[in-house]
């Protein structure tokens, strides 16, 4: 159990470019999750898989958000047209099954110029 | 709609003193209940968990906590405290048949020599 990967650590970027964030969760785990998370808040649910299917999305979750899980394993979570807005730690979690404990990375920070 | 409230934003306290972090959820039918510890920069470590069984709970570093029904709480104790729980701890809640995890605004405990 090598824990949930997060890469990058911290991402700079300028208003208006794209970013993309990927997350390697336990490798038995079979649901990945998306969270984000403000300074002084507890996270907030953005998006979830169960293997490769994208089954929920949040209303957090704009067009300019989109997120995958290829197959079934790692997954990418892109933003588009960044926005000062945007700034906040983007967390990914795994378990392995419904009503189980998620387990978290450490986080992507994004902070935009 | 499930919401959690932690009702102390900072707890401040004395190494070796016993401590206490509060929590009510709101909702009409079964949950789960976790806590999770941050430390700087990091990700979530779960704490410990309430999935159904007995009411007290019991996890890592000394911490248990209570399910309480009738209450709707989930507080967290510690009989001592250690300098080095100065962390933020956040509640989280999920229903039977949910997947996202709604979390508190979390408790930043200070814990001063």
């Amino acid at each position: 159990d090598t824990g949930v990967s997060q890469d990058p650590r911290h991402k700079i970027t300028k208003r208006g470019q794209n970013v993309t964030f990927r997350c390697d969760p336990i490798s038995e785990h079979n649901r990945l999750y998306w969270y984000r998370q403000t300074l002084g808040q507890g996270p907030e649910f953005l998006t979830y898989f169960q293997n490769e299917a994208q089954l929920e999305k949040s209303r957090l979750l704009s067009d300019r958000f989109s997120a995958e899980r290829p197959k079934g394993s790692f997954s990418t979570l892109e933003i588009q047209r960044t926005e000062q807005g945007d700034s906040a730690m983007y967390l990914c979690a795994s378990s392995w099954g419904q009503n189980q404990p998620q387990h978290f990375g450490d986080g992507t920070r994004l902070s935009i110029l | 709609a499930q919401s959690v409230t932690q009702l102390d934003s900072q707890v401040p306290v004395f190494e070796e003193a016993p401590v206490e972090l509060r929590c009510n959820y709101s909702s009409s039918v079964s949950v789960y209940l976790f806590w999770y510890v941050q430390y700087p920069n990091q990700g979530l470590q779960l704490l410990l968990k309430y999935l159904s069984g007995s009411t007290l709970v019991k996890g890592i570093n000394g911490f248990e906590a209570e399910f309480n029904k009738s209450q709707t709480s989930f507080h967290l104790r510690k009989p001592s405290v250690h300098i080095s729980d100065t962390a933020e701890y956040f509640c989280a809640v999920t229903q039977s048949g949910y997947n996202k995890l709604i979390f508190g605004a979390g408790t930043r405990l200070a814990v001063h020599p």
